[in-house]
């Protein structure tokens, strides 16, 4: 199995612009779930799914952000416009059945904001 | 392991020594704990669980105690290697419909 994959793993954008991220989850998986992670508040959730369907967005920091998941092997985060305080590494992980128990991350997107 | 802010708590070790990481969770409710190590450069990676109904668990050169009397949690590395040079993160659920809820991390190092 190739594990959760995300795309891009490297994003430099300016203040302003839209930044989507994207993730391909483990096949089979029937959870979906985006983290934020920075040195100051490690590691934070921010908004789950549970058969494609959002179950909890109440990480998400405000109205620029944006998740979608349109089928079972495909979810995108988006941020529109971009802050710099947005600079994180995003985490996409996927777990399947009970719900989190074992969640499987992917190897992150580094997004800067200049 | 808590985090203080940008700075990780940091367990140098010899390698072949044993590595012993420690993590206070806040719930005594909680009923789910979990281990994770993140290299740089990669995502958090699976190491061991448990759930509140057993006090430890043991996999291939690691074992996870828990001690629900104090909220305490720790993962031991037998033989330490350089390869367990990493980030750890212990994490708690509160029950089943709840989500996982990261601690600060502490980072292993492992001198040769």
């Amino acid at each position: 199995d190739a594990g959760v994959i995300q795309s891009p793993r490297h994003e430099v954008t300016e203040m302003g612009q839209e930044v989507t991220l994207r993730c391909k989850p483990i096949s089979g998986h029937d959870y979906l779930f985006w983290y934020r992670q920075t040195m100051m508040r490690g590691l934070e959730l921010l908004i789950y799914f549970n058969n494609n369907v959002p179950i909890d967005d109440s990480g998400m920091p405000e109205d620029r952000f944006s998740a979608k998941m349109p089928n079972a092997s495909f979810s995108t985060l988006k941020i529109q416009p971009s802050e710099p305080r947005d600079s994180a590494v995003y985490f996409c992980a996927s777990s399947f059945g009970q719900t989190n128990e074992k969640l499987f991350f992917g190897s992150g997107t580094q997004l800067s904001v200049l | 392991g808590e985090s203080v802010g940008l700075h990780l708590p940091t367990l140098s070790v010899q390698e072949g020594d044993n590595s012993i990481i420690n993590c206070a969770y806040s719930n005594s409710a909680s009923d789910y704990f979990i281990w994770y190590k993140q290299e740089s450069g990669k995502g958090p990676q699976f190491i061991i669980d448990i759930r509140s109904n057993m006090d430890k668990r043991q996999g291939q050169r690691v074992t996870v105690l828990l001690n629900k009397t104090v909220k305490h949690l720790s993962l031991q590395i037998a033989a330490t290697q350089p390869g367990d040079s990493a980030v750890y993160f212990c994490a708690e659920r509160y029950n089943a419909g709840n989500m996982l809820t990261f601690g600060g991390g502490t980072r292993l190092m492992v001198k040769p």
